[in-house]
């Protein structure tokens, strides 16, 4: 596709419930991150996802969070048993190389997740 | 670890510099910086790789002190376009699998 694209864009959810989160990368792009990003604060990291290696799941805040990629395609974030806490946008991002240093990575436009 | 921005925030009117620090404890190989607008995503902006290396985008620059683990970012005669919050970020290593951890953020205001 032309962009990362998320979906859904907005979801609000009942504490207690369980949600999934979609992320298409740019295609080709062996790289994928998920951030989360409260209100007002900053990126902060959660997974990242590096072609078919292990990917790095030291940002998860919990065992609720858990990430899955499949191949070099789509990546779907879930988060189990929602808590207030959880509330936040999420991004994901992907870039074309596994060296980071050199390229860019591109966003998505998030998903707004807020548990009621 | 992620990096340290500062200011946290600043306001500046129209046509005034500004700049942003970035720095880290940890060594940096290249600095990244991207920009926020309110409701949208990151937008990247520019990649610093070397010691001492400096570029500019329109009339954002930014400098990167590898020896010094810190990079700025100058904005000069702001817009009003420039509004927005300014991430750096940086790899955690220059070798394979790296991830890319970003700063705290500085929310800039530009006002008329």
């Amino acid at each position: 596709g032309a962009g990362v694209s998320q979906s859904p864009s907005n979801k609000v959810t009942e504490k207690g419930k369980d949600v999934e989160l979609r992320c298409d990368p740019i295609s080709g792009h062996t790289a994928l991150y998920w951030y989360r990003q409260r209100l007002g604060q900053g990126l902060e990291f959660l997974i990242y996802f590096q072609g078919n290696s292990a990917p790095d799941k030291s940002g998860l805040p919990s065992d609720r969070f858990s990430a899955e990629r499949t191949g070099e395609s789509v990546s779907t974030l879930t988060i189990q048993r929602t808590q207030q806490e959880d509330s936040a946008v999420y991004l994901c991002a992907s870039s074309p190389t596994m060296a980071s240093s050199n390229t860019e990575a591109f966003f998505g436009q998030g998903t707004r997740l807020t548990v009621v | 670890q992620q990096p340290v921005q500062s200011p946290q925030a600043v306001i500046l009117r129209e046509g005034e510099d500004a700049v942003i620090n970035c720095s880290s404890s940890k060594a940096l190989y290249s600095v990244h910086w991207y920009r926020q607008k309110h409701g949208e995503a990151p937008v990247f902006l520019m990649i610093l790789l070397k010691g001492g290396e400096q570029k500019g985008h329109d009339k954002i620059s930014a400098s990167f002190n590898e020896k010094k683990q810190q990079s700025s970012l100058y904005l000069t005669a702001s817009q009003l376009s420039y509004s927005g919050t300014y991430f750096c970020g940086t790899p955690t290593s220059n070798f394979g699998n790296e991830k890319l951890t970003f700063g705290t953020g500085t929310r800039l205001t530009i006002i008329p």
